[in-house]
């Protein structure tokens, strides 16, 4: 157990609908990267929130937005659901870049999303 | 473009046999890699974390190198266990890029008993 929780476990939403997904870091822990996993994939970086800044940015639309609240939880929103949206979305926390290369991410189980 | 590649893809041993698991990386500034393991529908466990100025980690049976000049590191498992079987990803934080890790798609191991 890495301390880090998500919710909710699993979702269905149909396409051109609006999710929010949750995050609740690792105690201690001011940073938080978001993760898409496709069937069969390895994960691939949505986004990362310092300090309820943004701090980097994977290859992903504007319509995935995110946010990150003073408990240094976090929100994944995504609007105008497509079908290949449809993945285990993965949030990791960690002690933040100031850490440097000695900065471990602890990843939550996830919420598996699926678009119909 | 930062790449990461693991091979093989899948890995199928009998248990209490050595294996070893390959990751490569497209470019040798790396701040750090990461070795995880993933169980079927589940999160990832973080099991070695190998700074870019650090040769090697052990944990156990684990055991991870890393050769940043080729761009390469393995994850050595010794004595394998049907607990063992899992997906096994390497994740790569390259110098320029150093908030994100890139991931490999991972080597799915199957140890029989």
């Amino acid at each position: 157990e890495t301390g880090v929780t998500q919710s909710p476990t699993h979702l269905i939403k149909t396409r051109g609908q609006q999710v929010t997904l949750r995050c609740s870091s690792q105690s201690g822990h001011n940073t938080v990267s978001w993760y898409q996993q496709a069937l069969g994939q390895g994960p691939q970086f949505i986004f990362q929130y310092y300090r309820e800044e943004e701090n980097g940015r994977g290859n992903f639309p504007p319509r995935f937005s995110g946010l990150q609240f003073p408990n240094y939880s976090s929100e994944l929103n995504v609007n105008a659901l497509e079908l290949d949206d449809s993945a285990l979305y993965l949030c990791a926390s960690s002690l933040g870049p100031k850490r440097g290369s000695t900065d471990t991410q602890y990843f939550g189980p996830g919420t598996r999303l699926t678009v119909l | 473009k930062q790449e990461v590649t693991q091979i093989p893809a899948a890995l199928s041993v009998p248990e209490g046999e050595n294996l070893v698991l390959n990751c490569s990386f497209t470019d040798s500034a790396i701040y750090n890699l990461q070795w995880f393991r993933q169980d079927p529908g589940k999160g990832l466990t973080s099991l070695l974390l190998i700074q870019s100025s650090q040769r090697e980690q052990t944990s156990g049976r684990l055991n991870a190198s890393l050769d940043k000049s080729s761009g390469r590191s393995t994850l050595y498992i010794a004595a394998s266990q049907p607990g063992d079987s899992a997906t096994y990803l390497c994740a790569v934080s390259f110098a320029n890029t150093g908030n994100q890790f890139y991931f490999g798609t991972g080597t799915s191991l199957t140890v029989i008993p």
